[in-house]
C-alpha cells in the first residue's frame, strides 16, 4: 500500500487554462475527498465521492470546478479556465466509510495560476 | 463560518517544553482528529477519538465530550515537532477543519 498518490506535485498556469489533477487512493477505500488550502488555513471542502457517486459539493464551488470518478477508483479534479484566486493546494484525500471513519491525506497538488 | 476553533494560531516554544494546543466545537460529534501537517507536505492523521484519552510517544489527545472541547499536548516537544497542527471532526459524510496552531520548537 503506497498511500494516496496526487499528481502533479507542482502546477504552473497561465489564467484562462484549464488545469487537471489526479489523485489515486488508496485501493480498498471507498470514499474520496477534494480540498482546497490556502496559507494560514484548515483544508476547504470542496466535493466527495463514495464509490463512483459524487454525493456532496461545496455550494461555494463554481461551475468551473468538476470531478470524476468515473470507476471509484482515481479521481480528477478539473479546473476551467483558472483564475488567480483559484492557486492554492488541492489535497485529495481517501477514507473507508464506517464509524471509525479516516482520512488519509495525499501529498497535495500545488496550483500557481499566473 | 468555522465551526472548528483552535488557538493558540501560534506557538513558539524552547526544546523540551510541555505544549499545549486547544480545540473547541459547537455541534454534536462521533469523533475528532488531530491532523498534523509539515511545510510543503501531506497531513497525517495523529489521533481519532471519541471520549478520554489517547497518548502515543510524547503525544497526548483529550477530549471532554460535554464541553465540546480536546486538546493536544506534545511532552518533551523537538524542533522536529515543528509543524501545523489541525483539529477535525466529523458527522457521518463530512469533515470540517480548524484553521491550525503553526508550532515552532527551537533548539
Amino acid at each position: 500500500d503506497t498511500g494516496v498518490s496526487q499528481n502533479p506535485r507542482h502546477k504552473i498556469t497561465k489564467r484562462g487554462q484549464n488545469v487537471t489533477f489526479r489523485c489515486d487512493p488508496i485501493s480498498e477505500h471507498n470514499r474520496l475527498y477534494w480540498y482546497r488550502q490556502t496559507l494560514g488555513q484548515g483544508p476547504e471542502f470542496l466535493t466527495y465521492f463514495q464509490n463512483e457517486a459524487q454525493l456532496e459539493k461545496s455550494r461555494l464551488l463554481s461551475d468551473r470546478f468538476s470531478a470524476e470518478r468515473p470507476k471509484g477508483s482515481f479521481s480528477t479534479l478539473e479546473i476551467q479556465r483558472t483564475e488567480q484566486g483559484d492557486s492554492a493546494m488541492y489535497l485529495c484525500a481517501s477514507s473507508l466509510a464506517g464509524l471509525s471513519e479516516k482520512l488519509f491525506f495525499g501529498s497535495g497538488t500545488q496550483l500557481s495560476v499566473l | 463560518k468555522n465551526e472548528v476553533e483552535q488557538s493558540p494560531q501560534n506557538l513558539t516554544a524552547q526544546e523540551g517544553e510541555f505544549i499545549t494546543i486547544n480545540c473547541s466545537y459547537s455541534v454534536g460529534i462521533s469523533a475528532l482528529h488531530w491532523l498534523q501537517q509539515h511545510p510543503g507536505g501531506g497531513i497525517v492523521s495523529l489521533f481519532m477519538l471519541s471520549s478520554g484519552k489517547k497518548k502515543h510517544g510524547r503525544l497526548i489527545a483529550t477530549i471532554n465530550i460535554q464541553e465540546k472541547h480536546s486538546s493536544l499536548h506534545i511532552t518533551a516537544s523537538h524542533p522536529r515537532d515543528s509543524a501545523v497542527y489541525i483539529c477535525s471532526y466529523n458527522t457521518g459524510n463530512q469533515f470540517y477543519f480548524g484553521t491550525g496552531t503553526s508550532l515552532t520548537v527551537i533548539p
